[in-house]
């Protein structure tokens, strides 16, 4: 099983909303991330989990928080976007040795009103 | 700052012609590097490399790692429209960051 799964698969929300996005491997993964992709672009990574603890945030505005509550759930919550942060959601795991390889899961597109 | 960078950025060509696509890389503690094909969602994992010189081979896909020219190229012999798809390569360093190069764009035309 390779399977990464997100929930929803697409989202609409206003600026002022809360919303969370939800991600889940059974892999036995300890490292998970967050990655935003715009068209026609790759993927940006955001945030990476490693055995449940946050281990690299690149600088994301915090209107993005990320949560981890065990070893195979990964959240985003998300408040007070801004219509620039539709996109393509993409969450992934990988085995926390040596640059193993990371599943995608097949991401939240999400648009900003 | 690191870097990875694929070449061509988009790529259109006849059903059977083979391709070759390209990713070059400047990162400090680089541990391997992937090949992922994306049509429409997640990408797909291709290929993992971790050691130059040596080619991974799937059906009509191939890539090889050159850790000195810190280079690597996929392959795709007769190529079919189902090909086509960006394909992106990632870099990943210690610490498990994976780091996306700005994709290749690859149509094939019947």
């Amino acid at each position: 099983d390779t399977e990464v799964t997100q929930t929803p698969k697409h989202l609409v929300m206003g600026m002022t909303n809360k919303k969370s996005l939800k991600c889940e491997q059974h892999m036995g993964h300890r490292a998970m991330y967050w990655y935003k992709q715009k068209a026609k672009k790759p993927p940006e990574l955001m945030f990476v989990y490693s055995y449940e603890k946050l281990s690299i945030n690149e600088s994301v505005p915090s209107r993005f928080s990320p949560e981890c509550p065990n070893s195979s759930l990964l959240n985003l919550h998300l408040h007070a976007l801004q219509p620039e942060d539709s996109a393509l959601y993409l969450c992934a795991s990988s085995q926390e040795v040596r640059g193993g390889v990371a599943f995608f899961g097949q991401g939240t597109r999400l648009t900003v009103v | 700052e690191d870097k990875v960078v694929q070449s061509p950025l988009s790529l259109v060509v006849h059903e059977g012609d083979t391709v070759t696509l390209n990713c070059s890389y400047e990162v400090t503690n680089f541990r391997s590097l992937l090949w992922y094909k994306q049509e429409k969602k997640a990408p797909t994992f291709l290929f993992m490399l971790t050691s130059s010189g040596i080619e991974k081979k799937s059906g009509r896909l191939s890539s090889i790692l050159d850790k000195k020219e810190l280079s690597s190229i996929l392959n795709i012999t007769a190529t079919q429209t189902g090909d086509s798809a960006i394909y992106l390569c990632a870099v990943v360093k210690t610490g498990n960051q994976f780091y996306f190069g700005t994709g290749t764009s690859l149509t094939v035309i019947p």
